[in-house]
Order: C-alpha cells, then sequence, then structure tokens
C-alpha cells in the first residue's frame, strides 16, 4: 500500500529535550516536505527537499533541521525544541518536484512544555 | 508571494444540500490542490486541478487559471463530508512554495 507514514504520531516533552520526527515514504517520490499546522494559520511549509541531499527552507523554517540522506525518508528535526514548537506536524511526499499531488502523512502532534 | 484566500471560513449544512467551496489567488500557478481534513487530523487530496474541471462521485472542482479562481462542488452531502478543505497553489516561478489557504471549514447536520 503507497503510504506516508510518521512517528511518533504524538509526543509530550519538555524545553531543550532533542526531538526527532521521522517520516517515511514507499512511492519513491522525489519531492518530500515538512509542515506545521496551527489554529488560524492554516499549514505553512517548514522544509522541503527535491531529492537526496538537497534541502531547502520553506516558510518557517527556524528551529528546525532535515536531512536526505535516502529517498525514502525526510526526518525532522527539532535541536532544542521551545513551548512555541507546540503544533501538528504532517510530512508529505509529491513525485514531481512539487508540482504534483501530494500524499500526506497521518501526522505528528507535538507538545512542548 | 502568492496570497490565497478561502470562502467562506465556515459552513453549516443540513445532510442532504449541496455546497460551493471557493479558493482566490493572487497570481498565475503551477499548481493547485483540494485536500480534506476530517475530524480525526488526516488529510487527504481530493483534486490536483491548475485548471479545467475534475469530478470524482459527489465532488468536483473546476479552476478558472485565467480568473485565479477554483470552486469546489459537493453535492448531496454526507456527516463524512464534514472537516476543514484546504486549497493549496504553487506559483509558476522556480522557487515558489506551496501556500496554503486558511481553509473552510464545513459542518454537516444529521
Amino acid at each position: 500500500e503507497a503510504q506516508v507514514t510518521q512517528n511518533p504520531r504524538y509526543l509530550i516533552t519538555v524545553t531543550g529535550k532533542k526531538l526527532t520526527v521521522t517520516c517515511s515514504q514507499n512511492m519513491n517520490h522525489e519531492y518530500m516536505s515538512w509542515y506545521r499546522q496551527d489554529p488560524g494559520l492554516g499549514l505553512r511549509q517548514i522544509y522541503y527537499s527535491m531529492n537526496v541531499e538537497v534541502t531547502d527552507k520553506g516558510d518557517v523554517p527556524e528551529g528546525y533541521k532535515v536531512s536526505r540522506k535516502e529517498k525514502r525518508n525526510f526526518p525532522l528535526i527539532l535541536e532544542s525544541p521551545s513551548p512555541n514548537q507546540t503544533s501538528l506536524y504532517f510530512c508529505a511526499s509529491t513525485p514531481l518536484g512539487g508540482v504534483d499531488t501530494q500524499y500526506f502523512g497521518p501526522g505528528t502532534r507535538l507538545t512542548v512544555l | 508571494g502568492i496570497q490565497v484566500e478561502q470562502s467562506p471560513p465556515d459552513l453549516i449544512l443540513q445532510e442532504g444540500a449541496n455546497s460551493t467551496l471557493r479558493c482566490n489567488f493572487s497570481d498565475s500557478v503551477n499548481n493547485l490542490q483540494w485536500f480534506h481534513q476530517n475530524p480525526w487530523g488526516q488529510l487527504i487530496n481530493l483534486f490536483y486541478i491548475p485548471s479545467g474541471t475534475k469530478q470524482n462521485g459527489r465532488l468536483s472542482a473546476t479552476t478558472v487559471a485565467t480568473e485565479r479562481y477554483s470552486l469546489l462542488y459537493i453535492s448531496s452531502s454526507q456527516t463524512t463530508d464534514s472537516g476543514v478543505y484546504f486549497c493549496a497553489v504553487v506559483g509558476m516561478n522556480r522557487d515558489d512554495k506551496i501556500i496554503f489557504g486558511k481553509g473552510t471549514r464545513l459542518h454537516i447536520l444529521p
């Protein structure tokens, strides 16, 4: 089954404790991206990747890092989480450079205390 | 960057009613998609429709690229149609990023 998976689905952590949210897709898509969703602000892109070892900033990259060592994986790293990073996070993948239908993961609800 | 406006922001309808959701965008786009976020938070693709008309069951969408808007039609609404509907666009420039509208929250009453 074609899908995008994220882990964990729910996470409560404390300020400053490094965490990683994993994202994996099994569709051999080149383009992957991370979004955060906040009430009243909709979805905003954090980072995206056009292919392996190619990453770029989205609209709200501050406080986040990503890596794309393999085509299927695109982890989101919060080196020192802060309460303003409490949000619902989505990973997505697309076959053709972002100009095509996006497939979203199930979401990760992160709370930073 | 491109501005995306969706209307109405909220819509409450009785089961069986029809609805039209609108997405206006401020510049030419290379990509336009409609998504449904269900009450459990899951985001589901509905249409990839940078221009023209598509239909999928009770849902259809039309994008008039020259006039910079897209419409999503839902006919014979069911309670499972409840949730938030997002429009997302990508501009024509190489460096343009995907921009989401703030969504239309649809609540279908039984």
